[in-house]
């Protein structure tokens, strides 16, 4: 079945640092991949989203390629705050909507000031 | 307006216990899914129901259900409780099925 995987934390890096949490993925046809975060305490939210091959995904300052030849979907982000310290998971559907959010087990970003 | 409210927000049981769990999603929204979180396995879907149907079914035994009303608030219910039921049991709701999931803050289920 579908599946991502994720690197595995925790991360820990100095505010302003460069971040890359990479995520590839197993699945049959074009899913739509996600990136969410979960704050401490909260459920997720979406960060951003791509539908289709080459799609970049953006949001708040983190990015994602869509890499359909090398099956990855690598958040990065230029310059990490103590604000972004949170849980972040890869995830992919069938966009068709029959098959339901596949997640990954997740990576722990913490950022000291 | 108001976000997915799941209630209870923390409980604690025993083993052999059942626990109901309930799931008001975002006004409009017709599908509610249903995922547990555990450190151990991460994120698992556990259900998806659209206007008071299970659409999909994730790979957890009979004692693990769930339903939808016709307001398109949601239950699940655990019975004879284990303590690898211990989790974080997150509800999320979307227009329709293909929709963007809203998650709420979950329910912190602890078996003793």
């Amino acid at each position: 079945g579908d599946s991502v995987t994720q690197m595995e934390g925790p991360v820990t890096l100095s505010e302003e640092a460069f971040l890359t949490i990479n995520c590839t993925y197993t699945a049959t046809g074009y899913p739509s991949l996600f990136w969410y975060v979960q704050y401490p305490g909260e459920g997720l939210q979406l960060l951003l989203k791509a539908t289709k091959a080459d799609d970049k995904g953006s949001n708040k300052g983190f990015e994602a390629t869509y890499r359909k030849e090398t099956t990855s979907f690598h958040l990065e982000k230029g310059s990490v705050q103590v604000s972004d310290s949170a849980v972040y998971f890869c995830a992919l559907t069938d966009p068709r909507g029959n098959t339901p959010l596949v997640f990954g087990k997740g990576t722990r970003l913490s950022v000291i000031a | 307006k108001a976000g997915v409210t799941q209630t209870p927000r923390y409980l604690i049981k025993t083993r052999g216990q059942q626990v109901t769990l309930s799931c008001s999603p975002i006004s409009g929204h017709r599908s509610v899914s249903w995922y547990q979180q555990t450190p151990g396995q991460g994120l698992q879907f556990l259900f998806e129901y659209f206007s008071e149907t299970q659409r999909n079914k994730g790979n957890f035994p009979g004692r693990f259900s769930g339903r939808q009303f016709s307001n398109s608030r949601s239950e699940m219910n655990v019975s004879t409780l284990e303590l690898g039921d211990s989790a974080l049991y997150l509800c999320a709701s979307s227009l329709e099925p293909v929709g963007e999931l809203f998650f709420g803050e979950g329910s912190r289920l602890t078996v003793l």
